[in-house]
């Protein structure tokens, strides 16, 4: 079975921290992604990365970066926290040749 | 750029009985595919079914089936025989195909379903 995991269920962090935010997976897939959610907004795509140290910008990036410096993991950094980026975070992965994204189990992330 | 839309924030339905998830996209795209994705209260999300536009016949997963309405741009889930297990939320999504030379792209999802299974 395809696992993604990622380094925090749940975060508390104050405003102007610098947060990272870890996810790896197991299976050898190309494709990793970092997505937001949030009620009534569903999910966001942040970033994505095709290959190692590869990045692509989604559709909501302002105020975060991301780091694929290996195959099986993507970080994503908040260089400075803010209240609004409170959420929920959710990691995924699928193979180059895949449509399929298989999903971390979130981190919910609180910026006081 | 693509839009899904999911207009009904909340369902419930009796166990065992029928329920049917609406989901609506807007896309000048001719070919792309669609996806129900489910998460349950434990937060894990998975794929439930698929559907790529150029297929006409709609798709089936055991208890799970879409209708898939490409003019009027729809594609709804139905759920039939509802368990308890299918309480979750359910994410409706869009994926463009891939370019020549490009991988699998990004999901655009609708704001989701939350969707209760009563006993």
């Amino acid at each position: 079975d395809v696992k993604v995991t990622q380094s925090s269920r749940y975060l508390v962090k104050r405003t102007g921290e610098k947060v990272f935010l870890e996810c790896v997976q197991d299976m050898d897939h190309e494709n990793m992604f970092w997505y937001r959610q949030d009620p009534g907004l569903g999910l966001r795509l942040i970033y994505f990365s095709y290959d190692v140290k590869m990045k692509e910008k989604g559709d909501i990036p302002e105020g975060y970066s991301v780091s694929r410096e290996k195959k099986e993991r993507f970080s994503l950094i908040l260089e400075s926290a803010s209240t609004n980026q409170t959420s929920m975070y959710l990691c995924a992965s699928s193979l180059w040749t895949s449509y399929e994204q298989y999903f971390g189990p979130g981190t919910r992330l609180t910026v006081t | 750029a693509q839009t899904v839309t999911q207009s009904q924030p909340e369902m419930s339905v009796q166990e065992a009985e029928t329920v049917t998830l609406s989901c609506t996209y807007d896309t000048s795209e001719n070919n792309y595919y669609l996806f129900w994705y489910k998460q349950p209260p434990s937060r894990q999300m998975i794929l439930v079914i698929r559907q790529e536009a150029y297929k006409q016949q709609n798709a089936t997963e055991n208890r799970f089936s879409v209708n898939f309405q490409k003019a009027a741009k729809s594609f709804s889930l139905k759920i039939s025989d509802s368990q308890l297990g299918d309480t979750a939320m359910y994410f409706c999504a869009f994926m463009k195909p891939p370019a020549g030379g490009t991988s699998y792209g990004k999901l655009t999802f609708g704001q989701g379903t939350i969707l209760t299974v009563h006993p």
